[in-house]
This record gives C-alpha cells, structure tokens and sequence, in this order.
C-alpha cells in the first residue's frame, strides 16, 4: 500500500495549468526529496522531476515540482494533449531502512 | 545508448519462484556511480518499489517482501536478476527494472520496458 497520497484524477483543457499534490509525512516527504515520473499508457515510467524541483535533460519546463514540509505538488502549465499520462510522486522512507515509496497515482486527462 | 531489458517466464504457477533477468548495455553494473532496482506494477494499479542493489554495498528490500525477495548481479553478463519465492495471485504484475542515480538525483532515471508476468496454474 502506498504511503505517499495522491488525488486520483486531474484535468484540463488545452493550454491550462493542472496542479497535482503528493501527501506524506516526516519519515519520507519531510526528510527526504520528491521525485516524480511521468507513465504514458502501455509505456515504463519516465523521470519528471528529481530532488523536488529539477528537471533531467528533455523534460520541458511547463512541468515544475514544488515541495513544502510533508507535501509536494507537480505543476504542469500549458497543458498539451501529449501530457495525458499518469502521474506518480515518490520518496525514500526513513521509516524502515531503504524504503522507497510512490504515491497512489494521479490520471491526467486532457479535455 | 543505455538500455535495460527484462527476462523471464512470462507465466509462474503459485506457490514456485519468480525469476527475471535485467540485462543492461552501455554501462558497466560495476560502476560506483549506480545503484539497480526492480519496481512492479499489477495490472491497472500503481507502482510497488521491489528493492535495489547496487555492487559495493549489497541488497536491500521493500520490507513487505523482503522475505520472499532476492536481488542479485552476475558481473560477467552485466546483469542483475530478481528472485520472488512463494508467489501467489498478488504477485501477477509487470515487472520493471531500472537504473537508480544516487544522491544528489536520488530517483531512478532509466527503465526497461518491463515483462508482464502472471501467476496462475
């Protein structure tokens, strides 16, 4: 079970800005980074967002990561259609030793 | 161009081991620079992260499974392998492994595309 709580769904038209929040606690969001991946339908996760708020190589920058004591958010401006994926945030757990956990998973929907 | 490319029997009755290979190009499995992990996926559910190894400093495990898992790299083929024992329906799932920069990056930031594996009799 994940420990890391996310909205189910998201959405918006064309060119909006959708907001996703990932909910912890002081074991994992709170003393740990946010890392957050990208799934497009029948395809492997991809990395997002690491270290709360970068961005590797080729990830355009309408995606942005935000992280606030035990809560973190995804941000995608200028939303395109290609964004239509699901959405997970994840973090190591200081609860148990090497636990990395992932949020429950956000569907986004372009309208 | 780095890839990593899961292995395995598609279908494991309950009750036997599940075995998968991730077979990587391009990098060494030696290097101190990674770690290697398995992350699974049942089928329309989220993401479960399995455990991670990495080659100077041994395995370690989701502590859920940790009973039932083992990870492993076999440095002549520059693989890493996942061993599941006493599977169960729970365990049917895609099967991911992937490539885990440590800190600062600290996430996995390359992935096979995953094998379907289903546990059945």
């Amino acid at each position: 079970q994940s420990v890391l709580t996310q909205p189910p769904s998201a959405s918006g038209t064309p060119g909006q800005r959708v907001t996703i929040s990932c909910s912890g606690s002081s074991s994992n969001i709170g003393s740990n980074t946010v890392n957050w991946y990208q799934q497009l339908p029948g395809t492997a996760p991809k990395l997002l967002i690491y270290s709360n708020n970068q961005r590797p190589s080729g990830v355009p920058d309408r995606f942005s990561g935000s992280k606030s004591g035990t809560s973190a958010s995804l941000a995608i401006s200028g939303l395109q259609s290609e964004d239509e994926a699901d959405y997970y945030c994840a973090a190591w757990d200081d609860s148990l030793i090497g636990n990395y956990v992932f949020g429950t998973g956000t569907k986004v929907t372009v309208l | 161009q780095l890839q990593l490319q899961e292995s395995g029997p598609g279908l494991v009755k309950p009750s036997e081991t599940l075995s998968l290979t991730c077979s990587v190009s391009d990098v060494s499995i030696t290097s101190s620079s990674y770690y290697w992990g398995w992350i699974r996926q049942p089928p329309g559910k989220g993401l479960e992260w399995i455990g991670s190894i990495y080659y100077f400093g041994g395995a370690y495990y989701n502590p859920s499974l940790k009973s039932r898992v083992t990870i492993s790299i076999d440095t002549s083929k520059n693989q890493f392998s996942l061993k599941l024992s006493s599977v169960t329906a729970a365990d049917t799932a895609v099967y991911f492994c992937a490539r885990r920069v440590p800190s600062p990056v600290n996430a996995f930031d390359f992935w096979g595309q995953g094998t379907a594996v289903t546990v059945s009799s």
